[in-house]
């Protein structure tokens, strides 16, 4: 079991240029998450899925858009990349809500500087 | 509106000097506190769940508290390897349909030899 991978782990972009992040997870989890963590900020929600085929904003949308084509992958993309966006991006994954053991997974992260 | 506060920021320790790390939540309807370790340049590795004021969880030489109003996560005889981040978030209410986590910002605890 991999767990929750994510690509690449480093990328530097020129504003302007866009990028996909992927997130790839093993364990059969039906939500997925995108957050960023910035200094001093804690990990902020980007945008979630909560199904195949289905998205939806977090708290820190714009941006950003995502895809959730098959169950075990989840995309983020940066269409026009600004330095506002250097950070470090963490993929989650975790069983649907309803029972107690469905804490998130998170993958080992992408470091995105955009100068 | 939800709220997580971690503190202190950072910690320093001793080998062996026992300390506590505070989680202080405001959340509409609690459905889950989470504790986190994240090593550096690595994502965040969960640690343990609370759901009720009066639980307690344990894992080698840490033990999560929880009341109405905060977690603790108490950290007896720390070793070097237990330098880390440890991060707390909740789950509301609001955010059980969709198991969305609120954050804090973390408590940085380096343990000195």
């Amino acid at each position: 079991n991999a767990g929750v991978t994510q690509t690449p782990k480093f990328r530097v972009l020129k504003t302007g240029q866009s990028m996909t992040l992927l997130c790839a997870q093993d364990m059969n989890h039906e939500y997925m998450y995108w957050y960023r963590q910035d200094p001093g900020m804690g990990l902020r929600l980007i945008h979630y899925s909560v199904g195949e085929g289905t998205t939806a904003k977090g708290e820190v949308p714009d941006g950003y858009n995502v895809s959730r084509l098959k169950k075990q992958n989840f995309l983020l993309g940066l269409e026009s990349a600004a330095p506002s966006q250097t950070s470090v991006y963490f993929c989650a994954s975790s069983y649907a809500s309803g029972g107690k053991y469905n804490e998130q997974f998170f993958g080992p992260g992408t470091r995105l500087t955009v100068l | 509106e939800d709220q997580v506060t971690q503190s202190p920021e950072a910690l320093r320790l001793q080998e062996g000097e026992s300390s506590s790390l505070n989680c202080s939540y405001t959340v509409s309807g609690l459905r889950g506190l989470f504790w986190y370790r994240q090593d550096p340049g690595k994502g965040p590795e969960f640690l343990f769940t609370l759901y009720s004021a009066g639980e307690e969880k344990e894992k080698e030489r840490l033990k999560a508290t929880l009341t109405k109003k905060e977690s603790f996560l108490h950290i007896t005889a720390p070793k070097p390897e237990d330098s880390a981040t440890y991060l707390c978030a909740v789950r509301s209410f609001y955010g059980g349909a969709t198991n969305k986590l609120i954050f804090g910002t973390g408590t940085l605890l380096a343990v000195q030899p």
